[in-house]
């Protein structure tokens, strides 16, 4: 079975520009969360869809929103970035949700120069 | 979620057992603790769940206090390839968000 792909898996932009990144799901999985990983914050979530509806959101800033499409992959949006959206961006996937195991992707580092 | 703590850092030497504790007093009786570990420069992956009893897999064991309140993560024979960081969670599908704490970072020395 494959696993979560994720793409791009390395994206270089500026300051103001807005950002799209695309996670695959595993087949018949119908939850895909996101999470972002930085060095001085760890792992922290920061959104849950299942079934194409947000359903758990970390506390992040309505620049990062995310949606899902009828083939449970998804995609994650940042806008206006800033030099602290440097980060490595991880989406997992799961059959039920949060409480379900989670697979994860390799992640897409995105740098904000 | 409950929230989980956890040791920095841990040094193990190859091929000797590695016993990772995990703490989380504020568990649920019904949440399963989680252990994910996240290898250099990929994303984390699955190691082993459990709800109350000990469990094994091909990974690791785990065992649980009878209290639920730790539990530990223990690498039989560490090898080279089980450096990396093991996070501890405990998240549920009630419209709480997956916490991971900092982890611990496990070091192998040959």
């Amino acid at each position: 079975k494959a696993g979560v792909t994720q793409t791009p898996r390395y994206l270089i932009k500026t300051r103001g520009q807005q950002v799209t990144l695309s996670c695959s799901p595993i087949s018949g999985h119908r939850s895909v969360s996101w999470y972002q990983q930085t060095p001085g914050q760890g792992l922290q979530f920061l959104f849950e869809y299942f079934s194409e509806t947000q359903r758990n959101k970390g506390n992040f800033p309505g620049r990062f929103s995310g949606r899902q499409f009828s083939n449970s992959r998804s995609e994650m949006n940042v806008s206006t970035l800033e030099l602290g959206d440097s980060a490595l961006y991880l989406c997992a996937s799961s059959r039920y949700g949060l409480g379900d195991t989670q697979y994860f992707g390799p992640g897409t580092r995105l740098t904000v120069l | 979620d409950a929230k989980t703590t956890q040791p920095n850092s841990m040094e193990s030497n190859e091929e000797e057992p590695v016993h990772l504790p995990c703490n989380h007093s504020t568990i649920s009786g019904t949440d399963y603790i989680h252990w994910y570990r996240q290898l250099p420069s990929q994303g984390p992956e699955y190691v082993i769940h459990g709800l109350t009893s000990n469990v094994n897999n091909r990974m690791a064991s785990l065992a649980i206090a009878e209290d639920r309140k730790s539990s530990t993560l223990i690498l039989h024979r560490a090898t080279l390839r089980d450096a990396a960081v093991y996070y501890c969670i405990s998240p549920n599908n009630a419209g709480n968000m997956l916490t991971f704490g900092g982890g611990t970072r496990l070091m192998v020395k040959p």
